[in-house]
């Protein structure tokens, strides 16, 4: 089991840019969870999905944030225009059933 | 909005010493979680407590589900360096498992 993989692992982008986090869930995990962790807010849920649908987006700072997920193996989180206050790791998660999330690595955003 | 406060925020301690790390809430839980968050890698869920009141022990730390579900806490006994990191608790809501987690301990344990 691979776990939950997130691409890329680092990414420095311009202000203004068009930003797009990546995450592959674990096989067979019907839920997909993306987190922003920053010092001041701690982690933060953004967006969830059951069953590759949008259950919850109440956490999604604003409209320049948009998540999809279009089949069960692949989400996207995408940041368009970004602004440096997007910079923080961002974390995504799966889980199947039962109550324990497994979470990727993260991706370290930077938007200078 | 639903908060979990931790504390203490920053603990240094020394090797071998006890320590106890708490979650409060005043929101009721379904239930709580705890994990530990290494630099660079994602949380790793440590355990999940269900009922009010259980107890859970995993080596040396035990964590504990308080009796009305709005607070918990993690104990650790004979700290070792291997313990140091991010300690998050989560409180889970909703059928999709939602989780809120807390504002985190970061604990470092020195020989």
């Amino acid at each position: 089991d691979a776990g939950v993989i997130q691409s890329p692992r680092h990414e420095v982008t311009e202000m203004g840019q068009e930003v797009t986090l990546r995450c592959k869930p674990i096989s067979g995990h019907n839920s997909l969870f993306w987190y922003r962790q920053t010092m001041m807010r701690g982690l933060e849920l953004l967006i969830y999905f059951n069953n590759n649908v949008p259950i919850d987006d109440s956490g999604m700072p604003e409209d320049r944030f948009s998540a999809k997920m279009p089949n069960a193996s692949f989400s996207t989180l995408k940041i368009q225009p970004s602004e440096p206050r997007d910079s923080a790791v961002y974390f995504c998660a799966s889980k199947r059933g039962g109550y324990g999330y497994t979470f990727g690595s993260g991706t370290r955003l930077t938007v200078v | 909005t639903q908060l979990l406060e931790q504390s203490p925020q920053f603990l240094s301690i020394q090797e071998g010493e006890n320590l106890t790390v708490y979650c409060n809430s005043s929101s009721v839980f379904s239930s709580l979680q705890w994990y530990r968050q290494e630099p660079g890698e994602g949380p790793v869920l440590l355990v999940t407590v269900v009922t009010g009141g259980e107890v859970k022990k995993l080596k040396r730390l035990t964590f504990q589900f308080g009796d009305a579900r709005k607070d918990s806490s993690l104990h650790i006994t004979a700290a070792q360096p291997g313990d140091t990191g991010l300690y998050l608790c989560a409180g889970v809501t909703g059928t999709a498992s939602k989780l809120t987690f807390g504002t985190g301990t970061r604990l470092q344990v020195t020989l």
